[in-house]
């Protein structure tokens, strides 16, 4: 069975600290990782991929499989960057299971 | 491009009727659309997978006889809930497989807010 855990609900941070958001899988086969950000009032959308190992909006995500881990990381944290944000996995028959997701809080 | 419009955005029913929520994508076709319920702040769940021009195919505990969903095109699909009961007000959200080759990527709708009273 697959299944993603981010283990925190809520995550607050001041404008231009790091922010981590944690994201640990369970996958017997050769995962696809993706994080999916949803902002106020928005739909979901893509923010990256693991596969193209890009760094959109200043956000980076290393998989580890060691860890099977998919954290998302930003150095320098915006108050534009508070938004709920959704680890996912990529499964059979190219379904998404989704983590609970962390709000997170870029306070001034 | 690659847009995702539900219709309508949000729909108040009373126990016993069914409503229908629409799924399109707008500037692309999409072989496969995929359903999603999302509880008040809690995570996505897959409820069914639908492919154009076949059946439904539903994650387990999801009730198909319920939630009816048909692809009648590759720009369409749609979600009725039949004998809709109160349990079912919920937050739907349906998303397209992206164009290209088959991929885990999907572009997601704006959501349908369900209430049923």
């Amino acid at each position: 069975a697959q299944r993603v855990t981010q283990p925190e609900k809520l995550l607050s941070v001041f404008k231009g600290a790091p922010v981590e958001l944690k994201c640990n899988y369970s996958y017997s086969g050769s995962p696809e990782l993706f994080w999916y950000v949803q902002y106020s009032r928005q739909r979901l959308q893509l923010l990256l991929r693991h596969i193209s190992r890009e760094s959109i909006k200043g956000f980076t995500a290393d998989l580890n499989k060691g860890e099977t881990s998919f954290h998302l990381k930003k150095p320098f944290a915006q108050e534009e960057d508070s938004a709920m944000y959704y680890c996912a996995l990529g499964g059979s028959n190219y379904k998404l299971t989704f983590g609970k997701g962390t709000l997170l809080t870029v306070n001034p | 491009g690659a847009v995702v419009s539900q219709h309508p955005s949000w729909v108040i029913c009373k126990s016993g009727t069914s409503v229908k929520i629409e799924c399109r994508s707008l500037d692309f076709q999409a072989t496969t659309m995929f359903w999603y319920r999302q509880f008040p702040k809690q995570s996505l769940m897959l409820m069914a997978t639908s492919n154009e021009g076949s059946k439904a195919t539903y994650e387990q505990g999801v009730e198909k006889d319920k939630f009816l969903i048909n692809h009648a095109s590759l720009t369409l699909s749609t979600l009725t809930v039949t004998s809709a009961h109160p349990e079912d007000s919920s937050f739907y959200i349906c998303s397209a497989d992206a164009p290209g080759p088959l991929s885990y990527e999907q572009y997601f709708g704006p959501g349908t807010r369900l209430t049923v009273t």
